[in-house]
């Protein structure tokens, strides 16, 4: 079946420093990426929508200079924290679909923590 | 806009009970609908899905059949496990291509 490989699961970075998150499709083209944000307890809010080549579409009070998306090919798709700070500390989820047989698969997940 | 609502939890049931956990969706067109489950610190998982009236998904003993006159999409299986203990999301999608909109989760803790 479809497989998102997520990575790192786990990080933990210093304020101010950046932190890259990675999303790939492992068996499958993802002409759609989207990345969520976990807070705990609490469901997923979605922050974008990444289409292969084309600019990320940021939903509302996400800081798009922030919260640097890439999707530079059908296989990978990139999440950059900016100049972090504890307040980003949180679960950041990709999930990916393929307009060939559509369905959503998620990544496991990436526990920011910003110290 | 489209929207799903689901019964907060915590759940807790004795192991083999009888699982309901309630959710309603609002929604213009023909949404397609799904189940996540999610075990702590995990992603999410695909539990089930249908996508269109009538459809039941099925998975795992778990059951949701999707219910467009009560716009429902309830999740019930017939005797829990303790290994079911995670929390569950209700989610629908309006189209191929657009974001899976999530409710708030149900936490469900089965004890021996």
């Amino acid at each position: 079946g479809a497989v998102v490989s997520q990575h790192p699961s786990r990080v933990i970075c210093k304020s101010g420093t950046s932190v890259k998150i990675e999303c790939r499709s492992l068996d499958f083209q993802a002409t759609t990426m989207f990345w969520y944000r976990q807070f705990p307890k609490k469901s997923l809010m979605l922050m974008a929508t990444s289409n292969e080549g084309s600019k990320a579409t940021y939903e509302q009070g996400v800081e798009k200079d922030k919260f640097l998306i890439n999707h530079a090919s059908l296989t990978l798709s990139t999440l950059t924290v900016t100049s972090a700070h504890p307040e980003d500390s949180s679960f950041y989820i990709c999930s990916a679909t393929t307009t060939v047989n559509y369905g959503y698969t998620f990544g496991s997940g990436t526990r920011l923590t910003v110290v | 806009g489209d929207s799903v609502t689901q019964m907060e939890g915590p759940v807790t049931l004795s192991e083999e009970a009888f699982l309901t956990i309630n959710c309603t969706y609002t929604a213009t067109g023909y949404p397609s609908l799904f189940w996540y489950v999610q075990y702590p610190g995990e992603g999410l998982q695909l539990l089930l899905k249908a996508t269109k009236a009538d459809d039941k998904g099925s998975n795992k003993g778990f059951e949701a059949t999707y219910r467009k006159e009560t716009t429902s999409f309830h999740l019930e299986k017939g005797s829990v496990q303790v290994s079911d203990s995670a929390v569950y999301f209700c989610a629908l999608s309006g189209d191929s291509g657009y974001a899976l909109n999530f409710g708030k989760g149900t936490s469900l803790l089965v004890t021996p």
